[in-house]
């Protein structure tokens, strides 16, 4: 049984850096082909991709955030962990963690997200 | 970045009737498409990849077509339980970009 699950702080202060970490059973990050993906969602508006980590330790980042984004992953924990520096306001919104399926950048499992909230 | 347009945003529909929502993108993405069913408070549900391929467990009154920059998901026959907001995405190519969602309310 594949989960995910997001942890993280609920409420970052402007300027700060966030660090959420997504904790999985089920599979292996070290199994060739995972991948794991961050994406997400302001209230009431629509999916934003982030960023993804395989297996092999390649990562991928948006463009846009690209500077502010770091991914990693703990095998042994069976963890990935995305830091997001200079926190601001528009960065408030749902953060979910999920599974890449084997045969493209679509994602079958996904976190129930974390609701973050950048306010001072 | 491939933009994902979606159309309609919201609609209407009542229980039993046929809805089909389309998703246009910004250049070819062959057949590298997906759509995703999400509640409120709750994460998406992948529906449909590969632009028709059913997910295991995705009833078969859901269903999806096209290719290139056109493409379409379709309800046969609503249930109550499929009125939710869907989101169409492109895997073609990074980043990784979804359409603006479409709600589906209840007539």
């Amino acid at each position: 049984q594949v989960t995910l699950r997001e942890s993280g702080p609920a409420l970052v202060r402007p300027t700060q850096t966030l660090t959420l970490t997504c904790t999985f059973s089920g599979f292996s990050l070290s199994t060739r082909g995972m991948c794991v993906t961050w994406i997400r969602q302001p209230p009431g508006k629509a999916l934003e991709w982030l960023a993804r980590i395989d297996w092999d330790d390649d990562k991928y980042y948006s463009a846009s955030l690209k500077n502010r984004l770091t991914l990693s992953k703990d095998i042994s924990k069976n963890q990935v962990v995305l830091t997001m520096t200079d926190m601001d306001p528009v960065d408030t919104a749902t953060y979910y963690c999920a599974r890449m399926v084997d045969h493209g950048d679509y994602f079958d499992y996904w976190g129930q997200g974390t609701l973050v909230t950048v306010s001072s | 970045d491939i933009q994902m347009t979606q159309s309609p945003s919201s609609v209407s529909a009542s229980v039993g009737d046929r809805v089909t929502i389309t998703c246009r993108a910004s250049q070819d993405i062959s057949r590298w498409l997906a759509w995703y069913q999400q509640k409120p408070g709750k994460a998406p549900n992948l529906l449909i990849s590969d632009a028709s391929s059913l997910q295991s467990g995705v009833p078969s009154r859901f269903s999806g077509s096209g290719s290139g920059t056109d493409f379409s998901l379709t309800i046969s026959s609503l249930q109550p339980e499929d009125f939710a907001t869907y989101y169409c995405q492109q895997a073609k190519s990074f980043p990784i970009t979804f359409g603006q969602g479409t709600r589906l309310e209840i007539k």
